[in-house]
């Protein structure tokens, strides 16, 4: 069965600086690959997609990931992190073939940003 | 647009009561699905639909039946509910299967069983 794992379950970092969330995949084929990120009280906002192609994906509100095959992780990453950042983020994957219907999320990661 | 809505946005039962979570979407999306939040757990898959009339399960449909009558409906019912189906509730909506497609998540309904 396909499994999604966040290893951190809570990040503290300060405004200002890098960021790297992390996610690793368990799939039989390379499935479709997804960041959300979930503000308290709020539901969720896609932040970027991996379907296919060029590894390196851009997203919404600076944020970017790099899917690797060959570690089967789609890892978070932001240069310069704002203090509206701080939020939950969910990775989550897809059949190849289905969609965003059809999602395995992984367990979460708790971003705090400290001013 | 309304996007996706979700009624009602808080509900507490008592075990065995019966309550139909609904969801709607105004845009023609094709899929829809509903999924549970618990802390720590991320969200499960409850039971997807890829069209009008057109259902299955997800990850967790134990004690969860839907139906897809229309395109803008999907309504999630508790037929006796369980203090274990105390969580957050998500429905979504999305438009195709590809790398064009966007989903759009609703508020939410929080349900406590009791």
């Amino acid at each position: 069965a396909q499994s999604v794992t966040q290893p951190d379950i809570h990040i503290t970092v300060s405004e200002g600086a890098s960021l790297e969330l992390r996610c690793n995949y368990s799939y039989g084929a390379t499935p479709y690959l997804f960041w959300y990120v979930q503000s308290p009280g709020q539901g969720l906002q896609l932040l970027l997609k991996y379907f296919s192609g060029d590894t390196l994906v851009q997203g919404i509100k600076g944020f970017e990931a790099e899917f690797k095959r060959s570690q089967s992780s789609f890892n978070l990453r932001k240069p310069s992190v704002h203090w509206s950042d701080a939020a939950e983020y969910f990775c989550a994957v897809a059949p190849r073939g289905a969609g965003s219907y059809q999602l395995t999320f992984g367990k979460g990661t708790k971003l705090s940003v400290i001013p | 647009n309304a996007g996706v809505t979700q009624t009602p946005k808080f509900q507490v039962l008592k075990t065995g009561q019966s309550m139909t979570l609904q969801c709607a979407q105004d845009m023609n999306h094709e899929y829809m699905s509903w999924y549970r939040q618990d802390p720590g757990m991320g969200l499960r898959l409850i039971h997807y639909s890829v069209g009008a009339g057109i259902t299955d399960q997800g990850e967790v449909p134990n004690g969860y039946n839907v139906s897809r009558s229309t395109t803008e409906d999907f309504p999630l019912r508790l037929l006796s509910a369980a203090p274990s189906q105390t969580s957050v509730y998500f429905c979504a909506s999305s438009y195709s299967n590809g790398p064009q497609e966007t989903q759009y998540f609703g508020p939410g309904t929080r349900l406590l069983v009791l």
